[in-house]
């Protein structure tokens, strides 16, 4: 079965500052994709980036980007120049084949000014 | 507008009466999902189908039932509700493709007392 670890149950970070989530995952598949959603208090579902397996190219959206290493199964977030809008739980998630998707238990952050 | 509606948003009711969550999407996805929320847990699945009357376990699947009649609608079913029911439950769909975006609806809070 796949599993997704985030080990950090909570992370801060001062606006403005850089900040990494981390995520690694365990699964024998070979072609698969890793999101992370972000979950603000409104408790809304928010995809902020996917990365397939197969792309050797780390995936980028804006301020957010994604450290890959498919041999250690890692799958790191990291927020560039924080916004207290940031400020959510943030949860890693794996998908292959026809399944839907397996969630880590999510990293809370915190955004000061 | 797209959009995946769940319907109640709170829900309160006592152990043993039945209830439904609805769940409907508009977007002619074929896949669609239920999980469960708890702290320090994550989401968790529930039941999930990739298509009309097609639906299979996931995680967590003990004391809930769903159906899928027809494409847009898949309401999650608890014939006997208990306190450890009591969660946050989403109902998300996506169309058919590995990479593709889940659409989450607004969250049910169920307390079962």
């Amino acid at each position: 079965a796949q599993t997704v670890t985030q080990s950090q149950p909570e992370m801060s970070v001062q606006e403005a500052e850089t900040v990494t989530l981390s995520c690694t995952y365990d699964t024998s598949e070979s072609d698969y994709y890793l999101f992370w959603y972000k979950q603000p208090p409104s408790r809304q579902m928010i995809l902020v980036i996917r990365q397939e397996a197969y792309k050797q190219q780390n995936a980028t959206e804006n301020r957010f980007s994604v450290n890959f290493q498919k041999a250690a199964k890692s799958f790191s977030l990291k927020i560039s120049d924080s916004q207290l809008g940031d400020a959510a739980m943030y949860f890693c998630a794996y998908r292959t084949g026809y399944s839907t998707l397996t969630f880590g238990k999510g990293t809370m952050l915190l955004v000061s000014p | 507008e797209a959009q995946v509606t769940q319907n109640p948003r709170y829900l309160i009711t006592v152990t043993g009466k039945k209830l439904t969550v609805t769940c409907s999407q508009n977007m002619n996805h074929e896949y669609m999902s239920w999980y469960r929320q708890d702290p320090g847990l994550g989401l968790r699945q529930i039941y999930y189908s990739m298509n009309v009357e097609v639906t299979d376990k996931g995680d967590v699947p003990e004391g809930y039932k769903v159906s899928r009649k027809e494409k847009r609608n898949f309401p999650l079913i608890l014939e006997s509700p208990s306190p450890n029911q009591t969660s946050l439950y989403f109902c998300a769909s996506r169309p058919t493709g590995l990479g593709t975006e889940a659409f989450f609806g607004q969250g049910t809070r169920l307390t079962v007392v």
